[in-house]
Parts: C-alpha cells; structure tokens; sequence
C-alpha cells in the first residue's frame, strides 16, 4: 500500500535556528497537507497545497513557516527562527482530492527546540 | 462552542466489549466524516469514512446523525490492540478544506 513518508523522525534544533521537514505524498496524491500535534493536544492544521501553491492555512501558520515542492516528489515545511513552542509532532499528509476523501498521514516529524 | 468535541475518556473496557463513542460537530454544513485511529506518539491513520447511510466494518460501525450533528462509532467484540486514541475529523463545506480534528477518545481494552 502507497505510504507517505517523512523525514527525519527525530530533529533536534536550537532555539532561533531554521528547519527543514521532508515528506513525500503518496504518488497519485494532489493535495497535501501539513498539522503539528503539540505533545497532549489535537491535531492542528497548518497548511493546504495544490496545484504548486496554498489553497488554504490557518492562523498558526505565520510568516515563520512556508511550504515548497521544489521537485515531482517531495513537500517541505520550513520553520524560521523557531522558539521552544515550535516543539511538537508535525504530520504530512496527502489526499486524491481535497473534499470528502480521507488523508493520508505520514509517521510524522518529532521536532525538539532546545 | 467547540467545532468538533468528544470526550476525551478514557473508556476501560474488558475485552469482548461493545463500546461505543460520539462526537459532535458545530458547522451543520459539514460535508464529509471520518474517524481516526491515533496510537501513541504515532501518526493518525484512517478507520473509516461515515456516510449518511452509516458504514460497517467488520467489528467497527460508524453512523452519522445529520439532524443532531454527531457521528458515532461502535466497536463489538472489543480486543487489547483496539486500545488507542479515536479522532473524529470532520471536513467542512463551501469552498474551504480545513478539516477539523476532535481530540480525541481514549479506549483502554483490558483482559
């Protein structure tokens, strides 16, 4: 079964430096996804990407973070400056389409800001 | 009011079981229902889709409730690896695709 995948499984930054979080949707998939689950809260939704570009992003989504697809494969979320509230799990996830189908997550990026 | 809300539990259960959980949604224009299964630390990962006209599984039956604004699930026969965290997520309608996540269900399934 086609999985997405992401890496790393573990990054551990300091506080006021940049990341990079790798994933790769599932081939056939045209919307991906990017959430954070703080250790003990819910799933959040950071960002919507298709066709090259952000459908959709929520509030946490500010100009610290950005999404790029910079070839077929891969989807990245970049953090800027992150501060120690960065710290969470962040999930990728892709769907065939956007509305009423189910998406599929990645096993996720634990991101640890010293 | 919370968008999409469950209670957190935990529900212990023995094995053998039939428990069920609901979960309540506040955008009475909300297209699309799934619930999800959360381990540990872990990535969420589909149960299944809820249609209007409910959806078994196997073990696991989902039915939604248009008119109450919740969605249920039931699992029969409960075994020790049904023990996880449900996610009821619900996709809303009118142009935007934010899906929103409850927080969750624990079920704990003992011998």
């Amino acid at each position: 079964e086609p999985e997405v995948t992401q890496t790393p499984s573990h990054q551990v930054t300091q506080m006021g430096q940049e990341v990079i979080l790798r994933c790769v949707p599932i081939s056939n998939h045209l919307y991906f996804y990017w959430y954070r689950q703080i250790l003990g809260q819910k799933v959040e939704f950071l960002v919507s990407f298709y066709n090259n570009e952000i459908s959709e992003k929520s509030e946490i989504f500010d100009d610290q973070f950005s999404v790029e697809r910079p070839d077929g494969s891969n989807f990245t979320l970049k953090i800027r400056s992150t501060k120690l509230e960065d710290s969470a799990m962040y999930f990728c996830a892709s769907s065939e389409v956007a509305a009423n189908q189910p998406q599929h997550f990645g096993d996720g990026t634990r991101l640890s800001i010293l | 009011r919370k968008e999409v809300e469950q209670d957190p539990g935990p529900f212990n259960v023995p094995e053998g079981a039939t428990v069920a959980f609901n979960c309540t949604y506040s955008n009475s224009a909300s297209q699309s229902f799934f619930w999800y299964r959360q381990d540990c630390r872990k990535e969420p990962k589909l149960l299944m889709s809820v249609y209007s006209s409910g959806n078994e599984d196997g073990r696991f039956t989902a039915q939604l409730n248009r008119a109450s604004q919740y969605i249920s699930l039931l699992i029969r026969d409960s075994k020790l690896s049904d023990s996880a965290t449900y996610l009821c997520v619900v996709n809303p309608s009118g142009g935007s695709y934010i899906p929103t996540f409850g927080r969750g269900t624990s079920l704990i399934v003992h011998p």
